[in-house]
């Protein structure tokens, strides 16, 4: 079946540090990859998406590219802020809609400054 | 944007008692809403699909009598845990769908069963 594999954290940066979290996935198909974010006290947060192979997601200085083949759709982000700690969710949609997003397990990011 | 409200965001009960999780959608109607579970340091876990004004379709391994969903109007869904014990503890976390294509998420809640 369809899994999410992501690193685990803690993962602690300086500010203006680069930042890359690994995301790797096994899926059937042709899914659509997500990363959401989630900030202290606050819900899941759509971050970026790629729906198809060499596509890039980008948002708020984050990046990620759907690599087909090395199956993975690792977040970067070429400098920090301490405003960008949060824990990421790698997720991926197969065919038939939201109830069958799946999730890693979260990677924690803390900025120091 | 959409905001999907999560009440309470934390819970500490004993065991055997229920506990009522509620998840509204504050300025959209959504007719679909999904619970999911989060153990420590593992993925987020569909549990049930929850529709408005019919049954919720539960995931495989996910035991409906323990975890009654409502979902008695376009804007609010509610997760009962019956009957709780310590093994339930965990993070509970709602989304919802607005129109067909936006997934908007609750902030969660911390069920603790002592």
């Amino acid at each position: 079946g369809n899994s999410v594999t992501q690193m685990e954290g803690p993962v602690t940066l300086s500010e203006e540090a680069f930042l890359t979290i690994n995301c790797t996935y096994t899926a059937t198909g042709y899914p659509s990859l997500f990363w959401y974010v989630q900030y202290p006290g606050e819900g899941l947060q759509l971050l970026l998406k790629a729906t198809k192979a060499d596509d890039k997601g980008s948002n708020k200085g984050f990046e990620a590219t759907y690599r087909k083949e090395t199956t993975s759709f690792h977040l970067e982000k070429g400098s920090v802020q301490v405003s960008d700690s949060a824990v990421y969710f790698c997720a991926l949609r197969g065919s038939g809609g939201y109830n069958k997003l799946i999730f890693g397990a979260g990677t924690r990011l803390a900025v120091h400054p | 944007g959409a905001v999907v409200s999560q009440h309470p965001s934390r819970v500490i009960c004993k065991s055997g008692t229920s506990v009522k999780i509620e998840c509204r959608s504050l300025d959209f109607q959504a007719t679909t809403m999904f619970w999911y579970r989060q153990f420590p340091k593992q993925s987020l876990m569909l549990m049930a699909t929850s529709n408005e004004g019919s049954k919720a379709t539960y995931e495989q391994g996910v035991e409906k009598d323990k975890f009654l969903i409502n979902h008695a109007s376009l804007t609010l869904s509610t997760l009962t845990v019956t009957s709780a014990h310590p093994e339930d503890s965990s993070f509970y976390i709602c989304s919802a769908i607005e129109g067909n294509e936006k997934l908007f998420f609750g902030s969660g809640t911390q069920l603790s069963v002592l």
